[in-house]
């Protein structure tokens, strides 16, 4: 099956700064990467994804890398604010699945 | 749209006890996953179920963990009997099979089992 590693598991940065967080899968055949924000007593919340056809993805503040060669893909978060402390989790699928594997998560902590 | 509705919230209960968790999906959402959230596993998928056929239930813990989904608007986890390590939070979460999309995740019940 589809392992997926993610760091850091906590992440603190002065607001306006940038923050990074990377993930690894292992499993050649995933095509589908989405990324998904959980707040406290929520469920998570997907914030942006990307598929394997394409290496970058913006939406605003937020970007997602792949690296399909090296089997990586990161979130980025620019202009970070108090409101994107959070728990941040990656994920992956395979193409014709419906499963995702999901990263062990990033506490993100944005220090005002 | 609502979306995903979990009940109830919170559930205290003590060991030994039944717990059944609620989940109404979303209309015209054919998938659903049953996952589990702790501090030290972080979010461990239990089961799902497409069309409400259950198609991978290999995460459910133990015999004491069984799924539900009698018809596409509502499925169910229980627990018979609980114990203390059952405690985490449960989420409920809808996928349209063979979407290009993400999962939509209910809000979770917390289970404390005493």
């Amino acid at each position: 099956g589809e392992n997926v590693e993610q760091h850091p598991s906590t992440l603190s940065v002065q607001e306006g700064d940038s923050a990074v967080i990377k993930c690894t899968y292992s499993d050649s055949a995933s095509n589908y990467f989405p990324w998904y924000k959980q707040e406290l007593g929520k469920g998570p919340q997907l914030i942006i994804d990307i598929r394997s056809n394409v290496g970058e993805k913006k939406d605003q503040r937020i970007a997602v890398t792949l690296n399909k060669t090296a089997k990586h893909f990161s979130l980025h978060i620019t202009e970070t604010q108090p409101e994107d402390s959070a728990v941040y989790f990656c994920a992956a699928r395979k193409g014709g699945a419906n499963n995702l594997f999901f990263g062990t998560g990033t506490r993100l902590t944005v220090i005002p | 749209d609502a979306g995903v509705i979990q009940s109830p919230r919170h559930e205290v209960t003590e060991m030994g006890q039944e717990v059944t968790l609620r989940c109404k999906p979303i209309s015209g959402h054919n998938s659903l996953f049953w996952y589990r959230q702790t501090m030290m596993r972080g979010l461990e998928l239990l089961i799902y179920f497409n069309n409400n056929v259950p198609i991978d239930d290999s995460g459910m813990p133990e015999d004491r963990f069984s799924a539900k989904m009698p018809n596409a608007s509502f499925s169910t986890l229980k627990i018979q009997p609980s114990e203390p390590r059952d405690s985490a939070v449960y989420f409920c979460a809808q996928a349209r099979q063979g979407s290009n999309y993400g999962y939509t995740f209910g809000s979770g019940t917390r289970l404390t089992v005493v």
